[in-house]
């Protein structure tokens, strides 16, 4: 099965609030983590990247947060913003194999 | 740069027709890979390469070959199509950082492909 999950499939957020999506992994290995944001119909589109000895990095208006206690990662959108609304994907690498989750739908309300 | 480019952009085939997936990327990235997107799933790792003549499997390799004769391109061949195979594809390249895949990977536009 996949080794990385996102706790909820869809988020429906209002326009200036902050977003948090979740996403658990299961390989303590993995060393390595990436948000990705997809469009409809496009390519992934690369987020923000988190190491394993780090717990948080910030972006513009992104935060990543690592908790490799409980294998855990999230990520912030401040301010969310219409052109925010994607799939979004957590990502891990192990060696050379990136694994995905099976994505969250954000839909920004106006 | 173009970054990566795949073509086609979409493709229809029968059952048992072979076909070609182009994927090049013009970032000197030594690490280029495929991927599969089946509707509401996350990417499925095909196959991927750490450098010219050098492939690995990934997670779902069966029905396809590739090879990496350069830096710069990475074809997917499906020797018989089958309608399992209709998807979204997905190349993608990144630079390599010592041992593992430790920076972030960019994407093509992606081929969707239709087997009848």
């Amino acid at each position: 099965g996949e080794s990385v999950g996102l706790h909820l499939p869809t988020l429906s957020v209002q326009e200036g609030d902050n977003s948090i999506i979740n996403c658990a992994y299961s390989n303590s290995a993995s060393d390595y983590f990436i948000w990705y944001k997809q469009e409809s119909g496009k390519g992934p589109q690369f987020i923000i990247d988190i190491r394993s000895n780090m717990d948080k990095r910030q972006g513009q208006r992104v935060t990543v947060l690592l908790n490799k206690t409980v294998k855990h990662l999230s990520l912030q959108i401040a301010a969310t913003q219409p052109g925010d609304s994607a799939v979004y994907f957590c990502a891990e690498s192990n060696d050379y194999k990136l694994s995905f989750g099976a994505g969250t739908t954000v839909t920004v309300r106006a | 740069n173009a970054g990566v480019t795949q073509t086609p952009k979409f493709q229809v085939l029968k059952t048992g027709q072979s076909m070609t997936l182009q994927c090049a990327q013009d970032m000197n990235h030594e690490y280029m890979s495929w991927y599969r997107q089946d509707p509401g799933m996350g990417l499925r790792l095909i196959h991927y390469s750490v450098g010219a003549g050098i492939t690995d499997q990934g997670e779902v390799p069966n029905g396809y070959n590739v090879s990496r004769s350069t830096t710069e391109d990475f074809p997917l061949r499906l020797l018989s199509a089958a309608p399992s195979q209709t998807s979204v594809y997905f190349c993608a390249s990144s630079s390599q950082r010592g041992a593992k895949l430790q920076e972030t990977q960019y994407f093509g536009p992606g081929t969707r492909l239709l087997v009848l």
